[in-house]
């Protein structure tokens, strides 16, 4: 079975700061890809990133910066310089040998002016 | 790049009445649709994987009876939830992905169900 937990439910910044967005996934499969979602309140989801489990580099696109670590199982999202558009949900999912993705419960980030 | 379109955006229907949402893919073929169903503050729930001209696989828990699936052609699914009632107003997203080799998903744009 697969498990994708992000422990934080909402987080409220202020503008300009950094913050970072946790997932931690649970996966018996040796190849597997993670996702990142961002759905504003408008509801569509808006694809971030894809990485596949062997791909450990970390990725930067513009001030979105992603850790994925094997080892501690987990793949965190960082937005840098944050800004009151960031405000939204986001979803960190996974993708095992089955076809389905498996959602996380999802962060609330709240950017406040 | 790949777009999902999915209608309506919003609908509101008397309670015991069927609605139907549509899911169509407009520049690619998907050989497999996702639909999730996704309550206030809380995540995405599958639902359903369609494959086209076969019928529907479920998840545990969910009626098939209630949520008709239906992916007639590569370019499109739809859902109808029949005899809606108050407890099935929920948001509903698809998913739809290209082939199995490419893990991309596309998702709509959402239904917002009401059933008053």
């Amino acid at each position: 079975a697969q498990k994708v937990t992000q422990a934080q439910t909402e987080i409220s910044v202020v503008e300009k700061e950094d913050v970072t967005l946790d997932c931690v996934y649970e996966t018996r499969d040796t190849t597997y890809y993670l996702f990142w979602y961002k759905q504003p309140p408008s509801g569509e989801l808006v694809f971030l990133i894809r990485r596949n489990s062997f791909d450990e580099q970390n990725e930067i696109s513009g001030r979105y910066s992603w850790n994925f670590q094997k080892s501690t199982s987990s793949f965190n999202f960082t937005i840098t310089a944050s800004q009151v558009v960031d405000s939204a949900v986001y979803f960190c999912a996974l993708k095992g040998a089955g076809n389905m993705l498996t959602f996380g419960g999802g962060t609330r980030l709240m950017v406040k002016p | 790049g790949a777009v999902v379109s999915q209608h309506p955006s919003r609908v509101i229907c008397k309670s015991g009445t069927s609605v139907k949402i549509e899911c169509r893919s407009l520049d690619f073929q998907a050989t497999t649709m996702f639909w999730y169903r996704q309550f206030p503050k809380q995540s995405l729930m599958l639902m359903a994987t369609s494959n086209e001209g076969s019928k529907a696989t479920y998840e545990q828990g969910v009626e098939k009876d209630k949520f008709l699936i239906n992916h007639a052609s590569l370019t499109l699914s739809t859902l109808t939830v029949t005899s809606a009632h108050p407890e099935d107003s929920s948001f509903y997203i698809c998913s739809a992905q290209r082939d199995a080799s490419n893990y991309g998903y596309t998702f709509g744009s959402g239904t917002r169900l009401t059933v008053v």
